[in-house]
């Protein structure tokens, strides 16, 4: 069964500073999907970033970057010039590839806190 | 606008009662899926659906049942056998696998407080 691992219950990082999340994932597939979502206090989960794994090069998502590692099984995300608003919950999550029949069966990590400082 | 809409946002249920939370989307999504959340517990999968009249069990399927007769619509009832049914629920879409690109759209939520 796959996990998904976020080992940083919260952070914090002053404003227009960078700052980076770290995930790591346990499984055994090759194919697969990495994602990055943000829940603020609103509570609506967003979108930030994803990652195919068979891709080689790193998404980025203007001030949003990660840094895919296959072998490591680590995925994280860096955040530049950090806003205000990035202020929230960031969850982890990955999805295999499923083949015939198969669904798209998201799973989470248990998030990490991240509070931007003026 | 396409999107997906939960409701009510916050829900107060009586012990012993069953309590059905909507989740309606207009994105044309195949797969739709419930998850709960609590603090420090990530998001858990209760159950999840590829197509109409077609629905399986996630991870924590005791106490909750679903439909789904329609495309558009995917509702949970929260069953008296559910033992800790307070928690914050997110109805979620995608396309299906294969179809486009696999990341699931979220609601806004349902906040259950049993009382």
């Amino acid at each position: 069964a796959q996990t998904v691992t976020q080992s940083q219950p919260e952070m914090s990082v002053q404003e227009a500073e960078t700052v980076t999340l770290s995930c790591t994932y346990d499984t055994s597939e090759n194919n697969y999907y990495l994602f990055w979502y943000k829940q603020p206090p609103s509570r609506q989960m967003i979108l930030v970033i994803r990652q195919e794994a068979y891709k080689q090069q790193n998404a980025t998502e203007n001030r949003f970057s990660v840094n895919f590692q296959k072998a490591a099984k680590s995925f994280s995300l860096k955040i530049s010039d950090s806003q205000l608003g990035d202020t929230a919950m960031y969850f982890c999550a990955f999805m295999k590839l499923p083949y015939g029949g198969a669904t798209n069966k998201l799973i989470f990590g248990t998030g990490t806190l991240l509070a931007v400082q003026p | 606008d396409g999107g997906i809409t939960q409701s009510p946002k916050y829900l107060f249920r009586k012990e012993g009662q069953n309590v059905t939370l909507s989740c309606e989307q207009n994105l044309n999504h195949d797969a739709m899926y419930w998850y709960r959340q609590d603090p420090g517990q990530g998001l858990r999968l209760i159950y999840y659906s590829q197509i109409v009249n077609d629905f399986q069990k996630g991870d924590i399927a005791e106490g909750y049942s679903v439909s789904r007769e329609k495309k558009e619509s995917f509702p949970l009832t929260v069953t008296s056998a559910q033992k800790n049914p307070t928690a914050f629920y997110l109805c979620a879409s995608s396309l299906r696998t294969g179809l486009g690109p696999a990341e699931a759209f979220f609601g806004q939520g349902t906040r259950l407080t049993v009382v």
